[in-house]
Parts: structure tokens; sequence; C-alpha cells
């Protein structure tokens, strides 16, 4: 299947761990993306990566180090979390400004 | 600073009525507008992307419009079903910075029988 597909669907940590999102395309896009929905379900751009570089941090803070060791990969690696990083994260990709196309999402839960 | 906004925030209809939700922006530097649907849990479904130079666009039951000159975009649903029950959100991409989106807050539209 072509597609954006992200893991795990689901984490539940404690305060204060280390954990990591992966996130694949397989649509040969060239750029790819990291979108934050808060409880709210208000969603903010948080990277973006075009061809393996950073084109977007949008005032995000440092705990969170995104990584692209190729163009079809962008990773979230996410330190020391907080109870307010609880929010379902969402991968995206797009060629060049059109048509992004949406992971289904991690739902990341911090207690 | 590009800011979305959709109305109604929340609308449910019974089967069979022909909608509109209507997305605005602030900035009309726009290259294109996409609507997405966000179904419970689960992850975004791109409806339909209309260019900066297009008025409209058509998908099955779904139009969407746009005029950039006053900031603009409706989704139009005709003959809705209960399937069609979701979030609806509206996106815009801003000037050069490859394809950062800026998503409105969403409609969560319910269908009843």
């Amino acid at each position: 299947d072509t597609a954006v597909s992200q893991t795990p669907k689901y984490l539940v940590t404690q305060m204060g761990n280390d954990k990591s999102i992966k996130c694949e395309q397989n649509l040969g896009h060239d750029t790819m993306y990291w979108y934050k929905q808060d409880s709210k379900k208000f969603l903010k751009i948080m990277f973006s990566y075009n061809n393996k570089e950073l084109i977007i941090n949008e005032t995000v803070p440092n705990r969170f180090s995104p990584k692209s060791p190729d163009k079809a990969h962008l990773n979230l690696h996410i330190n020391s979390l907080e109870l307010g990083d609880s929010a379902v994260y969402f991968c995206a990709s797009s060629r060049d400004r059109v048509l992004h196309t949406f992971g289904s999402g991690t739902r990341l839960t911090v207690v | 600073k590009q800011e979305v906004t959709q109305i109604p925030a929340a609308l449910s209809v019974p089967e069979g009525e022909n909608l509109v939700l209507n997305c605005s922006f602030t900035d009309s530097a726009i290259y294109n507008l996409q609507w997405f649907r966000q179904d419970p849990g689960k992850g975004l479904t791109s409806l339909l992307l209309i260019q900066s130079s297009q008025r409209e666009q058509t998908s099955g039951r779904l139009n969407a419009s746009l005029d950039k000159s006053s900031g603009r975009s409706t989704l139009y649903i005709a003959a809705s079903q209960p399937g069609d029950s979701a979030t609806y959100l509206c996106a815009v991409p801003r000037g050069t910075s490859y394809g950062k989106l800026t998503f409105g807050q969403g409609t969560i539209l319910t269908v009843h029988p």
C-alpha cells in the first residue's frame, strides 16, 4: 500500500522518559512534516523536512528532535517527556507544496 | 500571521440535507487550500485540493469553492449521509515555507438517520 505510516499508534509513558515515533512514506514525496493535535483538536505544524533538510521548526522545545535518515523517513524523538506533551502526533508528506498526505497518528499519553 | 477560522464549530443535521461548511483565512497569499476529513481516533483524509487559480473543485457529493480575494472557501456536501459524520478541516499553506499548513479548528458534523 502506498501511504504514510507511523508507529506506534498508541504510546503511554511516564514523565521524564525518552520516546521515539517513527514515520515512513513510500509516496516518493520530497517533504515530510510533523504536526501536533492538542486536546482542543487544533493541528499545528512542528517540523518540516525537505530532502532531509530541516526547513521549519515552529518554536518547539528542543526536547523534540526530528531526524530524517533519508527522504522517506522522518522520526521524532522526545526527551524528558512532560504531561503537556500528551497529544496526537501526525506525520505527513507532500510533493512540493501540494496535497499533503497524513499518517493515522500516534496518540501519546504521558502519565 | 495566517489565521484560519471555520464556521460553524459544530453542525447536526438529519440525513439528506445539503450542507455548507465555511472556512476563512486572513492572508490571501496562498498557493492552494485543502479540505480534510478526520474521523474520531483516525488520521486526516484529504478530500479536495483547490489551487489558487481555481474557483472550485468537485468530488462526488462534495464541492469546494475558493474566493482568494475575500479569503473564503466553502465546502458543500450534497444529500448528507450518516457516514459523512466527522470533523472537517480546512488548511492553507503559507508562502514559501514548504507547505507549512495552517489549519482551522474544524467543523464537527453529525448526520443522524
